[in-house]
């Protein structure tokens, strides 16, 4: 069954700490989508990436980082330098996009819960 | 920025009804525009998508209309079930999200 895996679905970690979260997607799928969403929000975009080695900062990129080594793989960072990390993160991939935006409706995962007291 | 938003964040509708879920959108160049259900603690799911050369879209109990003169996106579910009962987002071609209504559907 093709799909994205996110894992782990819960985490916790200290404040101070940076924390990795993993997606990965074998729908090769070229584009991949990191969101963040707050308890009763919609979802907002962190980062996202069109192709291997290259991703573009979203709507609230401070605070995190990503990299995009395979096209299986998009981890998302979230730094110490994130102030409110405590969040419920989505990762999803899409198979087209153009230069103003995704062509297919995206595909997700089923999130990571991060808890950071 | 341009930015996608819904009319309501609360619905509630009575089994065996028909709902209607509205989206505004501001970007009048935008071209493509997706519906996504969210239920409880799991990643948005697409449920039909529309582009601008077109109107009204059908699928299985559903139906995504489209006002571009207006800017404006509904989505009509028919013979609404429990199983109904989620978060509806719209979204357009950049992939942004409006903050989504919850729609609950009573027995």
């Amino acid at each position: 069954d093709g799909g994205i895996t996110q894992s782990p679905k819960y985490l916790f970690r200290k404040e101070g700490q940076n924390v990795t979260l993993s997606c990965e997607q074998n729908l090769n799928h070229d584009a991949m989508y990191w969101y963040r969403q707050d308890p009763g929000q919609g979802l907002r975009l962190i980062y996202y990436s069109q192709i291997v080695n290259d991703f573009q900062k979203g709507d609230i990129a401070e605070g995190y980082s990503v990299s995009r080594e395979k096209k299986e793989s998009f981890p998302l960072t979230v730094t110490s330098a994130q102030k409110n990390p405590t969040a419920f993160y989505l990762c999803a991939s899409s198979a087209i996009r153009d230069s103003w935006g995704a062509v297919s409706p995206l595909h997700f995962g089923n999130g990571t819960r991060l808890t950071v007291t | 920025g341009e930015s996608v938003g819904l009319h309501l964040p609360t619905l509630s509708v009575q089994e065996g009804d028909n709902s209607i879920i509205n989206c505004a959108y501001s970007n009048s160049a935008s071209d493509y525009f997706i519906w996504y259900k969210q239920e409880s603690g799991k990643g948005p799911q697409f449920i039909i998508d529309i582009r601008s050369n077109m109107d009204k879209r059908q699928g299985q109990r559903v139906t995504v209309l489209l006002n571009k003169t207006v800017k404006h996106l509904s989505l009509q579910i028919a013979a609404t079930q429990p199983g109904d009962s989620a978060v509806y987002f719209c979204a357009e071609k950049d992939m942004r999200f409006g903050a989504g209504t919850r729609l609950t559907v009573k027995p």
